[in-house]
């Protein structure tokens, strides 16, 4: 199986600040991953897919970069609604795996 | 907009079985593969189990394997997962989620999910 493992597992910023996540895959997944963010008590959202694609009305402060086994997400100025959990998830390889999730925190 | 609705959660004791539906509305659900998602009390998001498109291929995390079920019925857009020998570790929030239609296995419309506990 892949291992996804996420860092920092929280991070604590404030609204306009930039924030990078990090996943790294346990093997090669050339650019099959994306990210989702998580609020309390909502269903996760696609933000992005095949590494770097933005997904459909996700705003554009959002980035997703790399490939193979090292991919960044990045938010380029924190917005108040954007405090929320993030996953990494590795899309061609069954079992479909996830990382552990990054918290972003005021 | 797409709307998926899971029912069927519940509380059940070790060993019970549980049959859980998603009724898919909105979109075109007979040609998107479906996957369930769950995520446990406290914890972070586990992939479940996927179905393409005409419910020829199934796939299931090696930690249901064998337990659970997942099917389809594109006459009512719904989708299905039977969950049998249930465990105290099954206790979670399940997801029904389709696939984008994108080389990939990618979640992109989530319903709001149904509880399973499982506990005596």
């Amino acid at each position: 199986d892949i291992q996804m493992t996420q860092s920092p597992s929280s991070v604590s910023a404030s609204v306009g600040d930039r924030v990078t996540i990090t996943c790294r895959a346990s093997q090669g997944i050339n650019n099959w991953l994306a990210w989702y963010q998580q609020k309390p008590g909502r269903a996760p959202k696609l933000l992005i897919y095949a590494a770097s694609s933005l997904h459909s009305g996700v705003p554009s402060r959002f980035r997703g970069s790399g490939s193979d086994t090292h991919f960044t997400l990045t938010i380029s100025s924190l917005q108040p609604e954007d405090f929320a959990t993030y996953y990494c998830q590795q899309a061609n390889n069954f079992p479909l795996t996830f990382g552990g999730g990054t918290k972003v925190e005021i | 907009e797409v709307q998926l609705l899971e029912s069927g959660g519940g509380l059940v004791q070790p060993g019970g079985s549980l049959s859980l539906s998603c009724a898919a509305s909105e979109f075109t659900f007979r040609t998107y593969s479906m996957t369930w998602v769950r995520r446990a009390p406290g914890k972070g998001l586990e992939w479940v189990s996927s179905i393409n498109p005409n419910g020829a291929y199934t796939y299931y995390a090696d930690s249901v394997k064998g337990r659970f079920t997942i099917s389809r019925d594109d006459s009512k857009n719904t989708l299905h997962l039977q969950m049998n020998s249930l465990r105290a570790e099954d206790t979670a929030l399940y997801y029904c989620v389709s696939v984008v239609p994108v080389p990939g296995w990618y979640f992109d419309y989530w319903g709001q999910g149904t509880l399973v506990t499982v506990s005596s």
